[in-house]
């Protein structure tokens, strides 16, 4: 069964520190694997996406990495900032069987608050 | 100013009505996608299109129906046979052809409530 986990369901960090949120997935057929940010009460945002060959991809204090052999990825935050407050979320992204696009597994997120 | 704009924000339906939500997009994006979010749980797949005047059902399709009659849009239709609709629901877009990236842009949510 094709399924995202994420670690932990939540996270409060003060502002000005680092962390990394985790996500496992068992997903076959692989296209990429994708962070989103999510505000309350808006849609995600994409903040990175990564194929199979790709181990790290940056975006300002966004730093994601994949290992597709033990299929794991982690996106860590750099000095955090109050407006990183949001749910975090890992897609896994699988081919639709016969079609042009992908069909996107999404975790349930990681619920952080940045505390000054 | 693109991108996909979704109407409307907030959506009160009595139990037994039916109710359209809109989602509109000017990336010309030829597939567009509805998910429904609820607390706890990861996003769920409703309905997609990948090209105009065609749809497939997602993993939730029963109690909803969608058109996709021009390229731009792509309204949802929650019927009273969807027994638990109170839910954000998102409508998210991308470009077809190409399977590797496919990125989904979404739209900013209506938020509905069954009263």
């Amino acid at each position: 069964k094709n399924q995202v986990e994420q670690s932990p369901q939540s996270l409060i960090i003060l502002e000005g520190k680092n962390c990394t949120l985790q996500c496992n997935y068992t997903v076959s057929p692989f296209s990429n694997l994708r962070w989103y940010k999510q505000d309350t009460g808006r849609g995600p945002v994409s903040l990175t996406i990564m194929t199979f060959s790709e181990n790290t991809k940056s975006n300002g204090r966004y730093t994601a990495t994949l290992d597709a052999d033990t299929k794991q990825s982690s996106l860590h935050i750099t000095a955090s900032q109050l407006s990183d407050s949001a749910s975090y979320i890992c897609v896994v992204s699988t081919p639709f069987y016969g079609g042009a696009t992908n069909k996107l597994i999404f975790g349930t997120g990681t619920l952080l608050a940045v505390q000054p | 100013d693109g991108g996909i704009t979704q109407s409307p924000k907030y959506l009160f339906r009595k139990e037994g009505q039916n109710v359209t939500l809109s989602c509109e997009q000017n990336l010309n994006h030829d597939a567009m996608y509805w998910y429904r979010q609820d607390p706890g749980q990861g996003l769920r797949l409703i309905y997609y299109s990948q090209i105009v005047n065609d749809f497939q059902k997602g993993d939730i399709a029963e109690g909803y129906s969608v058109s996709r009659e021009k390229k731009e849009s792509f309204p949802l239709t929650v019927t009273s046979a969807q027994k638990n609709p109170t839910a954000f629901y998102l409508c998210a877009s991308s470009m077809s052809g190409g399977v590797s990236y496919n990125e989904q842009f979404f739209g900013p949510g209506t938020r509905l409530t069954v009263l």
